[in-house]
């Protein structure tokens, strides 16, 4: 059965300072990749989504960057976080194609300070 | 563009009452609407589609094309339904991007 890991799953980092998740999907190929987040009071907002290795689209400009160095692995960054970073960031993931179900992570928790 | 609006942060319903959480969306082709919940302590999770026409743990959802809605409903409430709701929509463009509506909150009350 497919799998979908992200970590970590709390984090509080400096302002300034990087920032890393990861979030890995197993038992599945070729899968649609997401990145979403949740601000406080805010509903979940679509950040990032992959259809493949090194294609990464971005919906909203931001501090923020993604990456896919292999096929079932999802990557966010910045190099510089931003207080308004701060919220709860969801990866998920897809069956390739259009409409299939997505199914999300734990999640992970990232604090600005 | 793509909207789902989730008027209600939170709704609170005594056990056994009817439940309906709403839900309108603006798009300008043919949506396909999702139901998701979050339980606690739990992962974000599909409860329902449009497209699937079944009824999942008692809730059933109808896709409204003229009021644009596509309100979740349960007869009877019970206190394992509390938990947090939210009403996605993805569209036709886009390699299955879903968009959220802010959530809904529902507590049961035993």
């Amino acid at each position: 059965s497919q799998t979908i890991h992200q970590w970590p799953a709390t984090l509080v980092q400096p302002v300034g300072s990087p920032l890393s998740l990861e979030c890995t999907v197993e038992g599945t190929s070729n899968p649609n990749l997401y990145w979403y987040r949740q601000a406080a009071g805010r509903g979940l907002q679509l950040l990032f989504y992959s259809v493949g290795i090194g294609q990464i689209s971005s919906e909203v400009p931001q501090n923020l960057s993604a990456s896919r160095p292999q096929d079932r692995q999802f990557i966010l960054s910045s190099k510089k976080l931003l207080l308004s970073d701060s919220g709860f960031y969801l990866c998920a993931w897809s069956a390739g194609g259009e409409r299939n179900t997505i199914y999300f992570g734990e999640g992970s928790w990232l604090t600005v300070v | 563009a793509q909207r789902v609006t989730q008027p209600e942060k939170l709704l609170s319903v005594f056990k056994g009452a009817p439940v309906e959480l709403k839900c309108n969306y603006s798009y300008s082709g043919s949506p396909e609407l999702f139901w998701y919940v979050q339980y606690s302590r739990q992962r974000l999770q599909l409860l329902l589609r449009h497209i699937s026409r079944e009824s999942i743990k008692g809730f059933t959802a109808d896709l409204n094309k003229g009021e644009t809605s596509f309100h979740l409903k349960k007869p009877f409430a019970q206190e394992e339904d509390s938990a947090m709701y939210y009403c996605a929509l993805s569209g036709t463009t886009g390699a299955n991007n879903l968009f959220f509506g802010t959530g809904t909150r529902l507590t049961v009350i035993p």
